[in-house]
């Protein structure tokens, strides 16, 4: 399974843009890169994903690198409800999601 | 529906016992899952269940049996476990077949607790 590398912990201020990154130099041509979060005390939470296009959605935005080495997630503005340990998977066409050690987001008001 | 529910939310157990944890969704998904999440750890795939039949194991110890009755239905029977078992047990399902683009939709878990 292709591995990611995201920082441990990243902050951020309230109502500020973040900007959560990710490599992945070994994924492969039919890997899907999604992303999770885990709110404290709860499951992981779906919030995007994409193959090689940059994807919006109600919650974030992801931006892929054109050689998919890397990736961005994007919250555009952040608030209290946004701390979480955001996770950067790759998944390929299987029913296998093997998590990361993800990266802690702390958001302070 | 949107809901992925599991019961119990907490569960204390001796190394004897025999108990089993519930996870049910009732949004038609096909595929259902059980993960193991120790503190401050990413969770870890257990078993995946597509159409009711197991698709995989993790290499799971024998002491950990997984049953899907129906559609709807997942449990997890644990027996003999050790205190290294304590741990969150999360399940999520997702709409069914192979596919990448599908997401989980995962339960709040349950927190075991192995004496």
């Amino acid at each position: 399974d292709a591995k990611t590398t995201q920082p441990n912990s990243m902050e951020s201020n309230e109502e500020e843009p973040v900007h959560l990154p990710c490599n992945h130099s070994t994924i492969s041509g039919t890997d899907y890169i999604h992303w999770y979060r885990q709110l404290p005390s709860q499951g992981p939470e779906y919030v995007i994903h994409g193959l090689t296009s940059n994807v919006n959605n109600r919650m974030a935005s992801l931006a892929i690198a054109e050689d998919r080495k890397s990736s961005t997630l994007i919250l555009h503005r952040a608030t209290l409800r946004d701390a979480a340990v955001y996770y950067c998977i790759l998944r390929p066409n299987t029913d296998k999601l093997i998590f990361g050690t993800g990266t802690r987001l702390q958001v302070f008001p | 529906d949107t809901e992925v529910t599991q019961t119990p939310k907490h569960l204390v157990m001796g190394m004897t016992n025999k108990k089993s944890l519930k996870c049910e969704q009732h949004m038609g998904h096909r595929a259902m899952y059980w993960y193991k999440q120790k503190a401050k750890k990413p969770p870890e795939l257990m078993f995946v269940y597509s159409y009711e039949k197991l698709s995989i194991n993790e290499s799971v110890p024998s002491r950990f049996s997984p049953e899907c009755p129906n559609s709807s239905l997942l449990n997890l029977h644990l027996h003999a476990l050790q205190p290294e078992d304590s741990a969150l047990y999360l399940c999520a399902s997702s709409p069914g077949g192979i596919g990448a683009y599908n997401e989980q939709f995962f339960g709040p878990g349950t927190r075991l607790t192995v004496l």
